[in-house]
């Protein structure tokens, strides 16, 4: 398995600028994570699903943010519009239950100007 | 509401002198710690947990329920242990990892 594949590696957009940000899971886990990694905030934590159904999106800073899954393989993070503000590592990380570790994908760095 | 504290943005050691990485947290139940590590252009991994009680690349971490702390230590800290470390924790029965800011150590050979 290669693991928690993330795309793109890197992203520049304009401010006001709609961004997809994509993740697939590693086969057979049925939790997914979305984090934001800041210099200041260190490892947040955006929103996360089980079994694809949303159960906690209490870290997702604003409407502008959105996350979806609609299948086990696969999931988005989109913010429409961006801001300058919104530049950072966006890691996925998926697992295969409760109690168990959480496994990384490589991160997604956006840079809106 | 569950709190991941780490004082310490950065920290410098010389190779073979003893490293501490500090961690604290804040809970009303029964959490899971864990340590994770990522070094330099590799993706974030688990270093550690609590529950198993293990030594890792020679690192320990103690849970201290009293002191509500979980603390990373190294007796020899060596040139590749330098990383970025974060603590974190997890309610039991829950699935959502709360991270701590980061500690990132630099060891000067």
């Amino acid at each position: 398995d290669a693991g928690v594949i993330q795309s793109p590696r890197h992203e520049v957009t304009e401010m006001g600028q709609e961004v997809t940000l994509r993740c697939k899971p590693i086969s057979g886990h049925n939790s997914l994570f979305w984090y934001r990694q800041t210099m200041m905030r260190g490892l947040e934590l955006l929103i996360y699903f089980n079994n694809n159904v949303p159960i906690d999106d209490s870290g997702m800073p604003e409407d502008r943010f959105s996350a979806k899954m609609p299948n086990a393989s696969f999931s988005t993070l989109k913010i429409q519009p961006s801001e300058p503000r919104d530049s950072a590592v966006y890691f996925c990380a998926s697992s295969p239950g409760t109690g168990a570790e959480a496994f990384f994908g490589q991160g997604t760095r956006l840079t809106v100007v | 509401a569950q709190r991941v504290t780490q004082p310490e943005k950065l920290l410098s050691v010389f190779k073979g002198a003893p490293v501490e990485l500090k961690c604290n947290y804040s809970y009303s139940g029964s959490p899971e710690l864990f340590w994770y590590v990522q070094y330099s252009r590799q993706r974030l991994q688990l270093l550690l947990r609590h529950i198993s009680r293990e030594s890792i690349k020679g690192f320990t971490a103690d849970l201290n329920k009293g002191e509500t702390s979980f603390h990373l230590k190294k007796p020899f800290a060596q040139e590749e242990d330098s990383a970025m470390y974060y603590c974190a924790l997890k309610s039991i029965g829950a699935n959502n990892l709360f991270f701590g800011t980061g500690t990132r150590l630099t060891v000067i050979p």
